[in-house]
């Protein structure tokens, strides 16, 4: 499995752009980069799923560069509720095992 | 609502007790996936089936078993239990195996075990 490298916090205003860069060194061919957002005492909710360039939907975009060894969620205007964990994993589609690791803790301030 | 459902919601026991949960899936999805998540800590898996299969384990201690019934719900044996073991139990269901293309997890609410 390729292991993934999050901050572990983050700090921002109302208002602002987000966004939280996940290091996958070692993706393989056929893995998918899926992020997730968990709130305190919540399983986590599924984001965003992508495999390259840049995908985007009603509440995140994904950024993936061509070698994708990394990737950048964007959460535009952030607000308060945007506060929780987020998660970013990497798939082994040839596997069964998925590890979240540790998350960013982004807090939103007023 | 994720489609996912657990029970208990809350579950409170003594040391060296046993205890069961249960996770009923989304309806149509085959994979389930259980996680123990310890206060401020990330998510740790344990176990996934699919389809009434064990697919794979990760940290799962002896004293922990589970299974997956042909209704596909599932459920989580926890033995011999220890005050370590106080946590968020999170059960999550997928159509498919882990990590392929649009197969992501939902999750349930949990079940939170608190052991005195």
């Amino acid at each position: 499995l390729a292991k993934t490298t999050q901050p572990i916090s983050m700090d921002s205003y109302e208002g602002q752009e987000v966004n939280i860069t996940c290091s996958h060194n070692n993706i393989a061919t056929n893995d998918y980069i899926t992020w997730y957002q968990q709130f305190p005492s919540q399983g986590p909710r599924f984001i965003i799923q992508g495999y390259k360039t840049k995908v985007t939907n009603e509440v995140a975009s994904l950024f993936i560069p061509a070698d994708r060894k990394s990737s950048t969620l964007s959460l535009p205007r952030v607000s308060l509720s945007d506060t929780a964990v987020y998660y970013c994993l990497v798939g082994d589609t040839g596997g069964f095992k998925t590890i979240f690791g540790a998350g960013t803790r982004l807090f939103v301030k007023a | 609502d994720s489609g996912v459902t657990q029970t208990p919601k809350h579950l409170i026991t003594a040391t060296g007790q046993r205890v069961t949960l249960r996770c009923s899936p989304r309806s149509g999805d085959l994979s389930v996936y259980w996680y123990q998540q310890s206060l401020d800590q990330g998510l740790q898996f344990l176990i996934h089936y699919y389809n009434g299969e064990e697919r794979a384990k990760g940290n799962i201690l002896e004293r922990f078993s589970a299974q997956q019934f042909p209704d596909l719900h599932s459920e989580l044996n926890l033995s011999s239990l220890e005050l370590g073991d106080s946590a968020l139990y999170f059960c999550a269901s997928s159509y498919g195996r882990a990590g392929g293309h649009r197969n992501e997890q939902f999750f349930g609410p949990g079940t939170r075990l608190t052991v005195l």
